[in-house]
């Protein structure tokens, strides 16, 4: 059983579109997150979800939206796609009660936008 | 965002030893020291992690300085599925448990 599924994998999109990567944990933890990976192979955190209540949200546009229907669950919907927006996009859990907290990643969703 | 120093890559033998460093100057004392490596096309994926002590486990061991301002991650005998990039991280709670990436130690491994 894999711990944190994305889908899709890939996704090839154009200019304007609006897209979601879905994101389904089944560790029972408590907090989800998105990271972006970009050309250079940076990862930055986009936004975490702590029982289905925001609790990060760094500096990202506004076509940005993540939902979180319930705990095991925090999807990434992106409205108005740009060509900027190209990159990996990751999503983990980890629960956050835990002292040690290590983080279980999916396997990445490579969005282009053409 | 507690900020940690490595080098850009580093070459070992299979079947050697590897020693990766990581530099915290400005490591906090409830921040615990974390690894994570990211093989090529996957996701990062968590090796390690300390807050004073030295810690061993089936994929490493972590060696931490005693005044916490470094640590090292060591591979017992490289193989070539340690091909990785890298990441040492300082993690603190209060934010959220999120990792904050630079730009890790690329790793190469020669058979």
């Amino acid at each position: 059983d894999t711990a944190v599924s994305q889908t899709p994998k890939y996704l090839v999109t154009q200019m304007g579109n609006d897209k979601s990567i879905k994101c389904e944990q089944n560790l029972g933890h408590d907090t989800m997150y998105w990271y972006k990976q970009d050309s250079k192979k940076f990862l930055k955190i986009m936004f975490s979800y702590n029982n289905k209540e925001l609790i990060i949200n760094e500096t990202v546009p506004n076509r940005f939206s993540p939902k979180s229907p319930d705990k095991a669950h925090l999807n990434l919907h992106i409205n108005s796609l740009e060509l900027g927006d190209s990159a990996v996009y990751f999503c983990a859990s980890s629960q956050l009660t835990k002292r040690n907290a290590e983080a279980f990643f999916g396997q990445g969703t490579r969005l282009t936008v053409v | 965002d507690a900020k940690t120093t490595q080098p850009n890559s580093m070459e070992s033998n299979e079947e050697e030893p590897v020693h990766l460093p990581c530099n915290h100057s400005t490591i906090s004392g409830t921040d615990y020291i974390h690894w994570y490596r990211q093989l090529p096309s996957q996701g990062p994926e968590y090796v390690i992690h300390g807050l004073t002590s030295n810690v061993n486990n089936r994929m490493a061991s972590l060696a931490i300085a005693e005044d916490r301002k470094s640590s090292t991650l060591i591979l017992h005998r490289a193989t070539l599925r340690d091909a990785a990039v890298y990441y040492c991280i300082l993690l603190r709670r209060e934010y959220g448990n999120k990792l904050v990436f630079g730009a890790g130690t690329i790793l190469r491994v020669k058979s």
